[in-house]
């Protein structure tokens, strides 16, 4: 069975940085690829990054956001710096089996950034 | 980059049929997938390659597609289907998965 699970909600000032993590059991990564999505309050759902092999980027996230992915322990994480209060957001990691779609998702990771 | 529209709401009485479209350039052979998401839950994927369903959804949601626009219908609603509905494709032209804006649907 598989399952992604994210690390816990945070809370930062603007201006800071902070990661979430994302670890991926039931599958080995190079088995599957794996995904970043945020959610802003309100808003729909918006792919930033991917990993399969070799990290993509969507063109607005490209960089203040790094994703790297630790294939040993199956986890991949998501910096983010210089933290402003527009990237308040639920962010998700996803896989994608290879028929572009994301069939199982993390339970999603809370960031707040506010004075 | 390719862009999905979708309405922001829909509203159907419980019984009756909800439909939910996504309207962007033609699709042609792009795939598109349908998401359930829940307040304050991840999204679930409930129809995958314009109209297949996981075998745990159930067979009252359905998916089809033409030209420009694809569909989602949602048949004999139930209060449990009340939940913001996404439409997702596979940008090949750049390698990017685009999503749709959502659409919210209520039951009455």
């Amino acid at each position: 069975q598989v399952q992604l699970v994210q690390s816990g909600a945070e809370v930062k000032k603007p201006g800071a940085s902070v990661r979430v993590s994302c670890k991926l059991s039931g599958y080995i990564l190079s088995q599957v690829s794996i995904h970043w999505v945020r959610q802003a309050p309100g808003q729909g759902l918006e792919w930033m990054a991917g990993f399969d092999g070799e990290t993509l980027y969507a063109q607005r996230f490209q960089g203040r956001f790094t994703m790297t992915v630790d294939t040993t322990s199956g986890t991949t994480y998501m910096d983010l710096t210089s933290l402003r209060s527009d990237d308040t957001a639920v962010y998700f990691c996803a896989t994608d089996i290879g028929f572009t779609r994301f069939d199982d998702w993390g339970q999603g990771t809370l960031v707040t950034v506010s004075s | 980059s390719y862009v999905l529209t979708q309405p922001p709401s829909v509203s159907v009485a419980p019984g009756q049929t909800a439909t939910i479209t996504c309207g962007g350039d033609n699709f042609g052979s792009k795939s598109v997938h349908w998401y359930q998401q829940k307040p304050g839950q991840a999204p679930v994927l409930v129809v995958y390659d314009d109209g297949d369903r996981p075998s745990r959804i159930p067979d009252r949601f359905s998916g089809s597609k033409s030209g420009s626009a694809a569909t989602l219908t949602i048949t004999r609603v139930e209060a449990g289907d009340e939940a913001d509905y996404h439409c997702q494709l596979w940008d090949s032209n750049i390698d990017h998965y685009v999503f749709g804006s959502g659409t919210r649907v209520t039951v009455l």
